[in-house]
């Protein structure tokens, strides 16, 4: 499975836009890239995937550069409420047993 | 949100005892999932199952067991707990694996504590 990177913490300003960014250079062709978010104490929630395109929806956008061997997320407009750990996953095609989390970005957006 | 409840939220037990964790989903989904959630580890997967009666072990499958025997309800069973299993346990769901999909639903975790 393709390893991902990420940096341990980051801040960003509220109002402001927040962008993380996630290596995995080990990626395959058949791997997607997923991100998803835990706010303190709760369940992880999906934010987004996406495989060679970049992808956009209600909260976030993905970039996934034309190697794909790394991506950005990016949350146009950070609120508080958007503190949490950001977690980039690649995942293995039909496998449920491939979805693993690492240990994520801690973001924390600041008043 | 996805309609999954994980019981019980909160347990305190002793080593050595017998403890079961019940995730029950109203999605209909056929995949579910238990993960552990320790500091410095990240979220790890224990075991999951791919529909009733069907199960498979994840990373750090060690000392539990689950059951499916209805599509709604996972258990998972600590045959006698230790306390390294001292976690927050999260199920998940979902509705499939394949292509362009995927996507988990989880549920608010489980803090247990074995003394």
């Amino acid at each position: 499975d393709a390893k991902t990177t990420q940096p341990t913490s980051m801040d960003c300003a509220e109002g402001r836009a927040a962008n993380l960014p996630c290596n995995h250079s080990t990626i395959s062709g058949n791997e997607y890239v997923y991100w998803y978010r835990q706010i303190h104490s709760q369940g992880p929630q999906y934010i987004i995937h996406g495989l060679k395109n970049n992808e956009t929806n209600e909260m976030a956008s993905l970039i996934i550069t034309e190697d794909r061997k790394s991506s950005t997320l990016i949350l146009p407009h950070a609120t508080l409420r958007d503190t949490a750990v950001y977690y980039c996953i690649v995942r293995v095609e039909g496998s449920a047993r491939q979805l693993t989390f690492g240990s994520g970005t801690q973001l924390t957006v600041l008043p | 949100d996805a309609g999954i409840t994980q019981s019980p939220r909160h347990k305190v037990t002793e080593t050595g005892t017998p403890v079961t964790l019940r995730c029950h989903q109203t999605e209909n989904h056929r995949y579910m999932y238990w993960y552990r959630q320790d500091p410095g580890h990240g979220l790890r997967l224990i075991h999951y199952s791919y529909g009733v009666k069907d199960t498979d072990k994840g990373e750090v499958s060690d000392g539990y067991s689950v059951s499916r025997s209805k599509t709604e309800d996972f258990l998972l069973t600590l045959e006698s707990a230790t306390s390294s299993q001292t976690s927050v346990y999260f199920c998940a769901i979902s509705e499939s694996t394949g292509l362009n999909t995927g996507e988990l639903f989880f549920g608010e975790g489980s803090r247990l504590t074995v003394l």
